[in-house]
This record gives structure tokens, C-alpha cells and sequence, in this order.
């Protein structure tokens, strides 16, 4: 079973627009993790927030943190054709893993 | 610094058969943990090794196992394959703890006819 549960589980956006997509999760974690995987690749880690944190930013993503409502969500301004792929939420518990999200698939259009 | 390197990227196995999967960690990494990812399942963990040590499985019968080696390079072995474990089996590796953050290899696709 998964841990996160993203939404929405598809955007498609234009090119220069922002794309806000949302994680929810059920069980107190340590940090929360956004990752990216391009079709049939890897996955490629964007961003970490701790759960002493309410808010980060790395270039053009910015990340929210609601320990309340356990949820998270990952904005990313200005879009580019570059920012097509599926985005990944993971909470770590501190049982040495991370336990994914669903994903939302992003499609940029020019 | 070279990535996570899995060998090999694609692979086709018949039922019944088993199959070992390869995984490289980033110089100096000490965690390696190993995940399925399939359509219907999403990203499932597998197992997780620091040390030589397993410290976490995930709920996935005996037939998947691993290994690591002293120099942090990792194995799996899936046994007696079904048709559903044809998937994306995705390795990361991280500094000291399995989670934060994990650098992934780009996976070795198995398909089992």
C-alpha cells in the first residue's frame, strides 16, 4: 500500500503557465520528498522538506508542508516543455524507506 | 561522480525462470534500496541494505531477494518468475540512510512471457 496519494493524477498545461499538484499522506513522518521521472528513467530528486518545515523553494519549484492536514503540495512556476514527465511525493518514517505516492503526470504543451 | 549504475536495462524471462538484477551505488554510498514500479502498483519497496545488512523488507513474498556486497554494490534475485513481476525494478542509493535523499539508477526493465 502506499503511504501518499497525489492529486490531481494528470495536468496538462501550457508552456509559461504553473502547475500546482498536492500529496496527502496518513502517518507522521520525518521529511517529505518530491522526486520527477521522465518516461521509462529513473527517478531524480527535486526537493526535501522537513517536518519542522512550512515552506521551501529551489529555482523555479516551491514546496508546502501542512503537518496538520498531512499534506504537501509542489508548485512549479513558468513551465517548460522540459517540465513533462510524472511527478512523485515520498514520506520517509524513519524505517529506512521511502513510501511513494501515485504520481501526477505533467504535460507541458508549447 | 558517476550515477547509479543497473545492469542489465532490459531483460525477458520466461515463466518459471529466475532472474539476478545488478546495482552499482554512487561512489561512497553505503544504502542501496530497490523498488517495483508497475502501472497498476505504483513505486513498491522492496528491500533496503546498509552494510551488508538488510534493515527493511517490504510485503513482497520470498521468492524476491537481495544481496549486498562489501563495496555497497547490490543484487536481487527473483525466483520461480510469475507473469506479474514483469515491471520496472528501480535501485537507488543514499549516503548513510535509506531516505534521504535516494538517487535512483534508470532501472531494469523485466518482462516475463
Amino acid at each position: 500500500s502506499q503511504q501518499g496519494e497525489e492529486d490531481p493524477q494528470a495536468l496538462s498545461i501550457q508552456e509559461g503557465e504553473n502547475a500546482t499538484m498536492n500529496c496527502s499522506y496518513k502517518t507522521s513522518i520525518n521529511n517529505l520528498q518530491w522526486y520527477r521521472q521522465n518516461s521509462g528513467r529513473g527517478l531524480v530528486h527535486l526537493i526535501l522538506i522537513r517536518s519542522n518545515e512550512r515552506e521551501k523553494h529551489s529555482g523555479r519549484l516551491r514546496v508546502t508542508l501542512d503537518t496538520s492536514k498531512k499534506s504537501s503540495s509542489l508548485l512549479i512556476t513558468a513551465s517548460r516543455a522540459a517540465d513533462t514527465a510524472s511527478y512523485f511525493c515520498a514520506t520517509d518514517g524513519n524505517d529506512y524507506k521511502l513510501s511513494f505516492g501515485a504520481g501526477t503526470t505533467v504535460t507541458v504543451r508549447a | 561522480k558517476a550515477g547509479v549504475t543497473q545492469t542489465p536495462r532490459y531483460l525477458i524471462k520466461t515463466r518459471g525462470q529466475q532472474v539476478t538484477l545488478s546495482c552499482s551505488p554512487i561512489s561512497g554510498h553505503r544504502s542501496v534500496s530497490w523498488y517495483q514500479q508497475t502501472p497498476g502498483q505504483g513505486l513498491q519497496f522492496l528491500f533496503e541494505y546498509f552494510s551488508e545488512t538488510q534493515r527493511n523488507k517490504g510485503n513482497f513474498p520470498g521468492r524476491f531477494s537481495g544481496r549486498q556486497f562489501s563495496n555497497s554494490r547490490s543484487e536481487m534475485n527473483v525466483s520461480t518468475l510469475e507473469l506479474g513481476d514483469s515491471a520496472l525494478y528501480l535501485c537507488a542509493s543514499s549516503l548513510d540512510r535509506a531516505a534521504s535523499p535516494l538517487h535512483f539508477g534508470n532501472g531494469t526493465r523485466l518482462t516475463v512471457t
